[in-house]
């Protein structure tokens, strides 16, 4: 059982480059996230998905773009990278969304860390 | 808006010490909370989920209290080690919502 999955692991990209950041996970959970973590700032939601098909907006979703096409993966989208978006991303799952009557647990992934020079 | 607030951002301690760290929350309105550990350049791990029905939820030297009225949740750490340093996070729902909110984390440090 692997669990939540990301790669790449460490990534430099320039300024204006695009890629994307892969996530994939194998317990057949509905809800699927994206966190970014920056020193003093904590973690910070830039997007998540209540099942395939439906993603929606966080609290950072700028420069940022999902999609859910399987249950099992969530790719992250740089679209023109920036300096800013130098971070460290992790993406997260559980069987149902947080705020549920009877939560779940949540699993993460290793992270990705990000560098835009 | 739910904001999530750990204090302290950092606490250092000596092995075998009993510790709380702490969390509270501004929307009480939530179901469930869960605790984290963090350890560095790692991803995070899950502790302790608490529904808001348990109030308590332990495991092993590890127990984590819910108080909704107060807006504030607890996380007892018996006979620490060293093995314990690392960051613990707390998480709450946004008002029912699909998005969670994290504190900044507490840096723990168990020196021997």
């Amino acid at each position: 059982n692997a669990g939540v999955t990301q790669t790449p692991k460490f990534q430099v990209l320039k300024t204006g480059q695009s890629m994307t950041l892969q996530c994939a996970q194998d317990m057949n959970h509905e809800y699927m996230s994206w966190y970014r973590q920056d020193p003093g700032m904590g973690l910070r939601l830039i997007h998540y998905s209540v099942g395939a098909g439906i993603t929606d907006q966080g609290e950072v979703p700028n420069g940022y773009n999902v999609s859910r096409s399987t249950t099992e993966d969530f790719p992250l989208r740089l679209l023109s990278a920036a300096p800013s978006q130098t971070s460290v991303y992790f993406c997260a799952s559980s069987y149902t969304t947080p705020g549920r009557t009877f939560g779940n647990t949540i699993y993460f992934g290793e992270g990705s860390w990000l560098t835009v020079v | 808006k739910q904001e999530v607030t750990q204090i302290p951002a950092a606490l250092s301690v000596p092995e075998g010490e009993n510790l709380v760290l702490n969390c509270s929350f501004t929307d009480s309105a939530i179901y469930n909370l869960q605790w984290f550990r963090q350890d560095p350049g790692k991803g995070l791990t899950s502790l302790l989920l608490i529904q808001s029905s348990q109030r308590e939820q332990t495991s092993g030297r590890l127990n984590a209290s819910l108080d909704k009225s107060s807006g504030r949740s607890t996380l007892y750490i018996a006979a620490s080690q060293p093995g314990d340093s690392a960051t613990y996070l707390c998480a709450a729902p946004q008002g029912g919502s699909e998005k969670l909110v994290f504190g900044k984390g507490t840096k723990l440090t168990v020196n021997p």
